[in-house]
């Protein structure tokens, strides 16, 4: 089956130090990745997608995330974190035709100041 | 401009009753997906939905469990005789007709006592 497998399940950082999130996904097919972000009492807002085409996404907010095929990874990177990225992170797959996503267990990242 | 909304943000039940979990898409998107997210857990897919049909209910609990989507109004996720392991966040997701993105709701946090 799928899955998704997200390293970090917490990471503290100081502001302005860089941040790299893993994500592996065991899947051998064509897949769509995302990474969404949950602010605190917020809802998951979209950070980034890759379809196809530059392995490397730039997304909202300053965050990147570079597809690398042959490790079924999407790490997600920010070069220089501030108080207010302070969230849950969560990486998903879509696979073949299906349209549903498959999530990680995500990340708490705490920042700060 | 409004998003996927979902009542009530908070549903607290007591165990063999049964909850109601409404979601209303964003205007114009007739696909809708409905994820469980268990505390330290990531979001777990349950159902997808196109207006009155079911097209993947693969995580679906076989028993207590349904979902609708009608003609008109919001789609409908039914838990029936609820047990202390249904608490969790119910998030609910919609996407147009290219469903490349999904767009997700506030959740509701179900409280089974």
């Amino acid at each position: 089956a799928q899955s998704v497998s997200q390293h970090n399940h917490h990471v503290i950082l100081s502001e302005a130090a860089s941040l790299e999130l893993g994500c592996n996904y065991s899947y051998g097919g064509t897949v769509n990745l995302f990474w969404y972000v949950q602010y605190p009492g917020q809802h998951l807002q979209l950070l980034l997608k890759y379809f196809s085409g530059d392995p490397l996404v730039k997304g909202i907010k300053g965050f990147e995330a570079e597809f690398i095929k042959s490790k079924f990874s999407f790490n997600l990177r920010k070069p220089s974190v501030q108080w207010s990225d302070t969230a849950e992170y969560f990486c998903a797959v879509k696979t073949g035709g299906y349209n549903k996503l498959i999530f990680g267990a995500g990340t708490r990242l705490a920042v700060h100041p | 401009n409004a998003g996927v909304m979902q009542n009530p943000r908070h549903l607290v039940r007591r165990r063999g009753q049964e909850a109601r979990l409404r979601c209303s898409p964003v205007k114009g998107h007739s696909h809708v997906y409905w994820y469980r997210q268990l505390p330290e857990e990531g979001l777990k897919f349950m159902v997808y939905l196109q207006k009155e049909n079911i097209i993947d209910e693969s995580g679906m609990p076989k028993e207590r469990f349904s979902a609708e989507f009608p003609k008109e109004g919001p789609s409908i996720l039914r838990i029936q005789q609820v047990v202390r392991g249904d608490s969790a966040a119910y998030f609910c997701a919609s996407s147009p007709d290219s469903p490349d993105e999904q767009f997700f709701g506030p959740g509701t946090r179900l409280t089974v006592l």
